[in-house]
């Protein structure tokens, strides 16, 4: 299944860890992305390959990956009140050019 | 500086036909595939399609196929999106974006949307 499963909602407070899954069969072949996207405005790459962040996306974002490789996890250390936004995982096939997203996650600081 | 320029918001009618569209500045148009991505109002991110303007490839999701017809204009830089008969259901963003080449296939630069509302 190219389907891609994200919780709707996380909330945390100020300076704790958030924790944002993304699950899918694909993901144990193919690579997962992440975006961040606030009220109005166009969607942000925060990490691509799984893993890597772009420049620019501060140290606070990271990715990994489970085991199985089916589920990836974005996590956020210390957040922010700025983190507050929709959160959507991204995967692609091998060619790029057929690409699923998930069904997004309400990130919401308390 | 790398931009997706989109053209302005639309209002239409059921049944009226649209083309909206993508212009491209700051790199080499042919090199790279952009995309088509919905979002309903208060809703997630969809992918309706991508197309490489270099050769004139084209892909559509299979949720979108026959719906919707993209195209590119080299000569303009720019990327289209259109359809021949809108319904209400059509209502939404539509973001236009470029597949990066050097961050998997992450997309690195986002249009700032266009919005088009169907009503009668």
């Amino acid at each position: 299944s190219s389907e891609l499963t994200q919780p709707p909602s996380v909330s945390v407070s100020p300076g704790q860890t958030a924790r944002i899954t993304c699950s899918g069969d694909a993901l144990a072949k193919l690579y997962a992305y992440w975006y961040q996207q606030k009220p109005g405005l166009a969607p942000v790459l925060v990490m691509y390959k799984d893993t890597e962040r772009p420049s620019g996306i501060p140290g606070r974002f990271s990715g990994s990956s489970s085991d199985s490789g089916t589920i990836v996890t974005l996590t956020i250390s210390g957040v922010q009140a700025e983190d507050e936004a929709d959160y959507y995982c991204q995967s692609s096939d091998s060619s790029g050019t057929y690409w699923v997203f998930g069904g997004g996650t309400k990130l919401t600081v308390l | 500086e790398v931009q997706l320029v989109q053209s302005g918001a639309e209002v239409k009618k059921p049944g009226e036909s649209l083309k909206i569209s993508c212009k491209a500045s700051g790199y080499n148009f042919n090199n790279f595939w952009i995309a088509w991505v919905r979002q309903v109002p208060g809703k997630g991110l969809e992918w309706m399609g991508i197309n490489h303007p270099g050769d004139s490839d084209i892909r559509y999701s299979p949720s979108f196929q026959g719906q919707v017809t993209i195209s590119a204009d080299e000569s303009m830089n720019t990327v289209y999106l259109q359809w021949s008969s809108l319904r209400a259901s059509d209502t939404a963003m539509y973001y236009c974006a470029r597949r990066s080449e050097v961050m998997g296939h992450g997309v690195d630069v986002w249009g700032k949307g266009t919005s088009v509302t169907v009503s009668s």
